[in-house]
């Protein structure tokens, strides 16, 4: 079996401020990994994935993330963090030789002025 | 182009009625899937169609089921509605599969079942 652990139900930052989202998995099989975003009454937005290669994963709106095989860890970073960020982010896996995804329970990451 | 288009957005049902959701995919995209939010059970996968075919299913109960036409656009069916039904219902398309083309995500049907 498979999940995911956010780590975090709600993580409060300053504007500016620099922010990691926290992501752990299981599994004991290889697993492709995603974040998503998902803005107040909209649908989810794929930020960034990590698929093979670079452990390091750039993707939209600054963001990055890091996979850690050995710590089996996804976290979500940026350097500095805007109040229009201020939104629930979510971590997936998806199984090798699966087409469903598995999410975890999200983040809701509340940006400050 | 336009987004994965989800149809309606608000709905508001009583126990035991069922309910018809409809979701448009992405020009050219062939495989739909369906998934449930819920705050105490976050997203959860329900199926995926494609080409017409459902191609993997989740562990929901049979009252949920769906399909696809073939312009890929897609229904879902729920029977019987029960309270824990009430969720946020998101359709995401894609050319086919996760790994290479990404899900798409419509903004959701929200069903409130009282």
């Amino acid at each position: 079996a498979q999940s995911v652990t956010q780590l975090d139900s709600q993580v409060p930052v300053f504007e500016e401020a620099p922010v990691e989202l926290r992501c752990n998995y299981s599994s004991s099989v290889s697993v492709y990994l995603f974040w998503y975003v998902q803005y107040p009454n909209q649908g989810l937005q794929l930020l960034l994935k990590y698929l093979s290669g670079s452990t390091l994963v750039k993707g939209i709106n600054g963001f990055e993330a890091e996979f850690n095989k050995s710590q089996t860890s996804f976290h979500l970073r940026k350097p500095s963090v805007h109040i229009s960020d201020t939104a629930e982010y979510f971590c997936a896996v998806l199984k090798q030789g699966r087409r469903a995804l598995t999410f975890g329970s999200g983040t809701r990451l509340q940006v400050q002025p | 182009k336009a987004g994965v288009t989800q149809t309606p957005r608000y709905l508001i049902k009583t126990r035991g009625q069922q309910v018809t959701l409809s979701c448009s995919p992405i020009s050219g995209h062939r495989s739909v899937s369906w998934y449930q939010q819920t705050p105490g059970q976050g997203l959860q996968f329900l199926f995926e169609y494609f080409s017409e075919t459902q191609r993997n299913k989740g562990n929901f109960p049979g009252r949920f089921s769906g399909r696809q036409f073939s312009n890929s656009r897609s229904e879902m069916n729920v029977s019987t509605l029960e309270l824990g039904d009430s969720a946020l219902y998101l359709c995401a398309s894609s050319l086919d599969g996760i790994i290479d083309s990404p899900l798409h995500f419509g903004n959701g049907t929200r069903l409130t079942v009282t």
